[in-house]
């Protein structure tokens, strides 16, 4: 989406390795979101930041760390990939003044 | 802690047929959102709406707004293929500190 990337778009890694994914966005926003989505439970959100160095845990945030050390960049970490983390990945950016989110085209990572 | 239920979780419509999604969620919130997701893709917004009794339209889909019945609705007029997607509603309760609660979505296929 325009505004948003983000990297890897697929991944595939094995249990036990450590992954990062990356959220970019070029609108400024201050609010920014990770979710999983898995089949069955529509979107859940992991973690999310409402300003630099400001984060917190969304419903499913075992496993997951994050961290924003910039506006533009919200980091995504596996500390351990598990075969449960396999899912697709999904970051949002918000602006409150307009009551908007927009979505990236999300990270698909498979867990072997 | 909020919840957002959505029925049905799969609607099979024949073309030129009316049918409504319904979206119940379970906290007080002036705020709901629709989206729609292609396979494989992201999401796209379809409607905000931002008060009770709101209502928006967007060619054969119009969206609803009930907050005193914690209720939204989504009414999909004379359907067409185009329509086959996922939809899903999400409520979004923490003012100033803005996230997003989704429903399961309600995948729809449209039979020619």
């Amino acid at each position: 989406d325009a505004g948003i990337t983000q990297s890897p778009r697929h991944k595939v890694t094995e249990t036990g390795t450590p992954v990062t994914l990356r959220c970019h966005q070029t609108e400024n926003h201050r609010y920014m979101y990770w979710y999983r989505q898995d089949p069955g439970h529509g979107l859940r959100l992991i973690h999310y930041s409402y300003g630099v160095k400001d984060t917190d845990k969304g419903e499913v945030s075992d496993g997951y760390s994050v961290s924003r050390s910039k506006t533009e960049d919200f980091l995504l970490t596996l500390e351990s990939a598990t075969s449960s983390q396999t899912s697709v990945y999904f970051c949002a950016i918000s602006d409150p003044r307009s009551y908007g989110y927009t979505f990236g085209s999300g990270t698909r990572l498979t867990v072997v | 802690e909020l919840k957002v239920e959505q029925n049905p979780l799969f609607l099979s419509m024949q073309e030129g047929k009316n049918y409504t999604i319904y979206c119940n969620y379970s906290t007080t919130s002036d705020r709901l959102y629709w989206y729609r997701q292609d396979p494989g893709k992201s999401l796209e917004s379809l409607f905000v709406l931002l008060s009770n009794g709101a209502v928006k339209q967007e060619g054969r889909l119009m969206a609803s707004l009930d907050t005193k019945a914690r209720l939204s609705t989504l009414h999909i007029t004379a359907a067409v293929h185009d329509l086959s997607a996922t939809y899903f509603c999400a409520v979004d309760i923490s003012f100033g500190n803005e996230k997003l609660t989704f429903g399961t979505g309600t995948r729809l296929t449209i039979i020619p």
